[in-house]
């Protein structure tokens, strides 16, 4: 099935870092979802995007819709080893049926 | 409940059987969506339900795979037949068409099935 190109595919950090992703896609999205998945549970909604342009905050997370509606990163701050897991990107359009697009998922691992 | 709820959580099955996956949406959902996750992948979208519209099968892998969603409320997905390549989590997806807060989807735990 079609996935959107999200970036980077897995990452290491140390804790207390900030860290960012993005997903790009070649199709325009009405709306932008994050999720973060733990190992062994479903997908759990993170941040809702709207409108193109549009910044939103989430505690220690911020995405932004980008103005082109193609894109979409999520940024955390100050990483904490509970921040370790899967982040997935979805593009979701209403055409005829509404239906999302997802990424292809950024690994994170926190080192403390 | 709160949430959308899946059941089982894991099922195990020999190569050949079938299998039924069940999803509880979030109350007053109209829109009901299937997943599947394979390990370490992304999720593939299988099927969408919204309200009493004919369902979007686009993304079923092949004729083994049906849904249905009785009374616009709890979902049966049915796996005939089942092969190997069928091992993935299956997730359950439930949200609140055109209730002014955009379309925002909320998964449910998943049902881990495993094809001998």
């Amino acid at each position: 099935g079609q996935q959107l190109n999200q970036s980077p595919q897995s990452m290491f950090i140390q804790e207390g870092e900030d860290v960012s992703m993005n997903c790009t896609s070649s199709s325009i999205f009405n709306t932008w979802l994050w999720y973060k998945q733990d190992p062994g549970e479903g997908p759990v909604l993170l941040i809702a995007l709207y409108k193109a342009g549009e910044l939103t905050s989430n505690g220690r997370l911020t995405a932004q819709f980008g103005i082109t509606r193609k894109d979409s990163f999520l940024n955390i701050s100050a990483s904490i080893p509970s921040d370790v897991g899967i982040y997935f990107c979805a593009g979701g359009k209403a055409s005829g049926t509404y239906k999302y697009i997802f990424g292809t998922g950024t690994r994170l691992k926190v080192l403390a | 409940g709160a949430g959308v709820s899946q059941s089982p959580s894991n099922k195990v099955t020999e190569k050949g059987k079938d299998v039924e996956l069940r999803c509880d949406p979030i109350s007053g959902h109209t829109a009901l969506y299937w997943y599947r996750q394979s390990l370490g992948q992304g999720l593939e979208f299988l099927i969408y339900f919204q309200g009493n519209s004919a369902p979007d099968k686009s993304g079923l892998p092949s004729d083994r795979f049906s849904a249905e969603r009785t009374g616009g409320s709890v979902s049966t997905l049915t796996i005939q037949r089942t092969q190997q390549e069928d091992s993935a989590v299956y997730l359950c997806a439930s949200s609140s068409w055109g209730q002014g807060a955009g379309e925002t989807q909320y998964f449910g735990p998943g049902t881990r099935l495993l094809v001998l």
